[in-house]
């Protein structure tokens, strides 16, 4: 079985800082990871993944999010938030097993960003 | 490109009720998949679709069945609704590749579901 979890329900920030959400992850296997946002009223947007080679992963808006495997961690960073990254972030994980598809998901992480 | 689509966007049943939700997948996708989202959650997988068939079940009970169609495109039936059903539930497709597991699933924007 494979859990993951989001240490921190809610993150405010004032724009232009940095910010790091933080994911951990159990599995008794290998993994993927992956990052989704969800802006209020919406579905689920891929902001990264992690499937194999580089343990860094940008995303083409400024996040990046590391792969630790001795840690179990894949945590999210900007170096300078906006306004518009107010929005909820999952962490979620999958097995990279046979015939594992599942995503399993976090509880979420709520990103405000102050003026 | 039409991404995934999902109707009706909100829905209003009663304890004890069947209700089906319908997905449209993202044009060139062959897979779907079904999670329930309760309110401040986050999505929990139901089950998965492939050519036509169940590939893989979560931890959801009988009354939650679907079926996908020879366009790919899917329904999600739940019989004799409850009211802890009331959530955002959520289609995903992708594209099946080697990756399998690591395959991009694409979301769309929901049903609401609120049951009485």
């Amino acid at each position: 079985a494979q859990s993951v979890t989001q240490l921190d329900s809610q993150v405010p920030v004032f724009e232009e800082a940095p910010v790091e959400l933080r994911c951990n992850y159990s599995s008794s296997v290998s993994v993927y990871l992956f990052w989704y946002v969800q802006y209020p009223n919406q579905g689920l947007q891929l902001l990264l993944k992690y499937l194999s080679g580089s343990t860094l992963v940008e995303s083409i808006n400024g996040f990046e999010a590391e792969f630790n495997k001795s840690q179990t961690s894949f945590h999210l960073r900007k170096p300078s938030v906006h306004i518009s990254d107010t929005a909820e972030y999952f962490c979620a994980v999958s097995s990279s097993g046979a015939g594992s598809y599942q995503l399993t998901f976090g509880k979420g992480t709520k990103l405000s960003v102050i003026p | 490109d039409a991404g995934v689509t999902q109707s009706p966007t909100h829905l209003i049943k009663t304890r004890g009720q069947q209700v089906t939700l319908r997905c449209s997948p993202k044009s060139g996708h062959d897979t779907v998949s079904w999670y329930q989202q309760a309110l401040g959650q986050g999505p929990q997988f139901i089950f998965q679709y492939y050519e036509e068939e169940e590939r893989q079940r979560g931890n959801f009970p009988d009354r939650f069945s679907g079926h996908q169609f020879p366009n790919y495109s899917s329904e999600l039936n739940v019989n004799a609704l409850l009211l802890g059903d009331s959530a955002l539930y959520l289609c995903a497709s992708s594209l099946r590749t080697s990756g399998g597991a690591g395959d991009t699933q694409y979301f769309g924007p929901g049903t609401r579901l609120t049951v009485l």
